[in-house]
């Protein structure tokens, strides 16, 4: 089976632009969270989705926002870029009832100049 | 609130030498506790979790580790070491009830050398 996919891979966007990252779960998992990892830091949770509503949110600015699609896919839109939005986006995808067994994607690299 | 701390920022370790990696947890009750590997340009790898129970938890690749309650720990170990687990490792909690999202220590880089 796929594991979790996200697209793009990398992405370079200036400071003001918007951007939208896609994520696909493993097949069977409804449960999508976002989650942001500045270079040398540990992942910080920013969204997490579960039967397409949002079910936990991070202390994250209102620029960034996520939706989950009826296939379990979801996007997570970042608005009105910052330099510091600049990292490692990963999703990650998890049974109903397992939400704590998380399978991360290998992430987009976003660079904002 | 919550925090994770992983203590040692690099580590750097001969191959086949045993490995210990620290993880200390703050946290309002006992939480799931989990540990990640990242190799480079790659997303994070579950290599255990601990839910409850035995508090020594056996996860793949030949690691282990072991829930202290007392000293709020959850250490990795490995007892010998190979050049492929050269890597950044992360510790994580989340809680048991509420919402789903984990929290995070900052890593701990694995040098192995030969």
């Amino acid at each position: 089976d796929a594991g979790v996919t996200q697209s793009p891979t990398h992405l370079i966007k200036t400071r003001g632009q918007h951007v939208t990252l896609r994520c696909s779960p493993i097949s069977g998992h409804k449960s999508v969270s976002w989650y942001q990892q500045v270079l040398g830091q540990g992942p910080q949770f920013i969204f997490q989705y579960y039967e397409k509503e949002e079910r936990g949110r991070g202390n994250f600015p209102d620029r960034f926002s996520a939706r989950q699609f009826p296939n379990y896919s979801s996007e997570l839109n970042v608005n009105a870029l910052l330099l510091g939005d600049s990292a490692l986006y990963l999703c990650a995808s998890s049974l109903v009832g397992r939400a704590y067994e998380q399978y991360f994607g290998p992430g987009t690299r976003l660079t904002v100049t | 609130a919550q925090s994770v701390t992983q203590p040692d920022i690099h580590i750097t370790v001969s191959e086949g030498a045993s490995l210990e990696l620290r993880c200390n947890y703050s946290y309002g009750a006992t939480p799931y506790l989990f540990w990640y590997v990242q190799s480079p340009g790659q997303g994070l790898q579950l290599l255990l979790k601990y839910f409850s129970g035995d508090t020594l938890v056996q996860g793949i690749k030949g690691f282990e580790a072991e829930f202290k309650r007392s000293q709020s720990s959850f250490n990795l170990r490995k007892p010998s070491v190979h050049w492929s687990d050269a890597a950044e490792y992360f510790c994580a909690v989340g809680p048991q009830t509420g919402a789903n999202n984990l929290f995070f220590g900052t890593g701990t880089r694995l040098t192995v050398i030969p």
